[in-house]
């Protein structure tokens, strides 16, 4: 069975400083590893996605993640907070291309002025 | 290209009435999900069809639950009778063929059962 933590249900940064957003995954197979982004009062917005191509992904809005087996992780990134980028972000994990997303709790991301 | 189409947005009702979210998916996709959220169980599959077809439903809760896709451009998810433990926010989302986990979300509807 897929899972995935999501270490941090808050996570509060300064305009311009870095972002990281922590997500550990538990898989059996080889996972397929997805962030989805959720600004408020709206549905979730795919931001990338890793499926087993170059470890060093990147997505919309200056964001990236970096698939590491060895640490099991998928952290997300991105160097330089904006305003803009505060909303729940969502780690997700599938075992195949074909088989259910298992969500994290989420990350609240907060970004001060 | 409109997205993901719901209704209501929100829906206030009371206890033991029936309830029905409406969801039209973006033309063309194939994959049709029905999620909910809430702040303890977080995001969670409740089923999804694949061209109008139910594939996996072991996500829905119980018998209170029903949902339907009676043609590719149009899915209900039915709630009867309502508690107020179903309380929590809706979501439908869309795939297209050869992408199902790009899963493209509705803005959701947010349910309240008194």
């Amino acid at each position: 069975a897929q899972s995935v933590t999501q270490l941090g249900s808050h996570v509060s940064v300064s305009e311009g400083a870095l972002v990281l957003l922590r997500c550990n995954y538990s898989s059996s197979v080889p996972p397929y590893l997805f962030w989805y982004v959720q600004y408020p009062n709206q549905g979730l917005q795919l931001l990338l996605k890793y499926t087993s191509a170059a470890t060093l992904v990147k997505g919309i809005n200056g964001f990236e993640a970096e698939f590491k087996k060895s640490e099991t992780s998928f952290h997300l990134t991105k160097p330089s907070a904006h305003m803009s980028d505060a909303a729940e972000y969502f780690c997700a994990v599938s075992a195949s291309g074909n088989t259910p997303l298992v969500f994290g709790k989420g990350t609240r991301l907060s970004v001060i002025a | 290209d409109a997205g993901v189409i719901q209704s209501p947005r929100h829906e206030v009702t009371e206890m033991g009435q029936e309830v029905t979210l409406r969801c039209k998916p973006i033309s063309g996709h194939d994959y049709l999900f029905w999620y909910r959220q809430t702040m303890m169980r977080g995001l969670e599959l409740l089923i999804y069809f694949n061209n109008n077809v139910p594939i996996d439903d072991s996500g829905m809760p119980e018998d209170r639950f029903s949902a339907k896709m009676p043609n590719a451009s149009f899915s209900t998810l039915k709630i009867q009778p309502s508690e107020p433990r179903d309380s929590a926010v809706y979501f439908c989302a869309s795939s297209p063929i050869g992408a199902y986990n790009e899963q493209f979300f509705g803005p959701g509807t947010r349910l309240t059962v008194l």
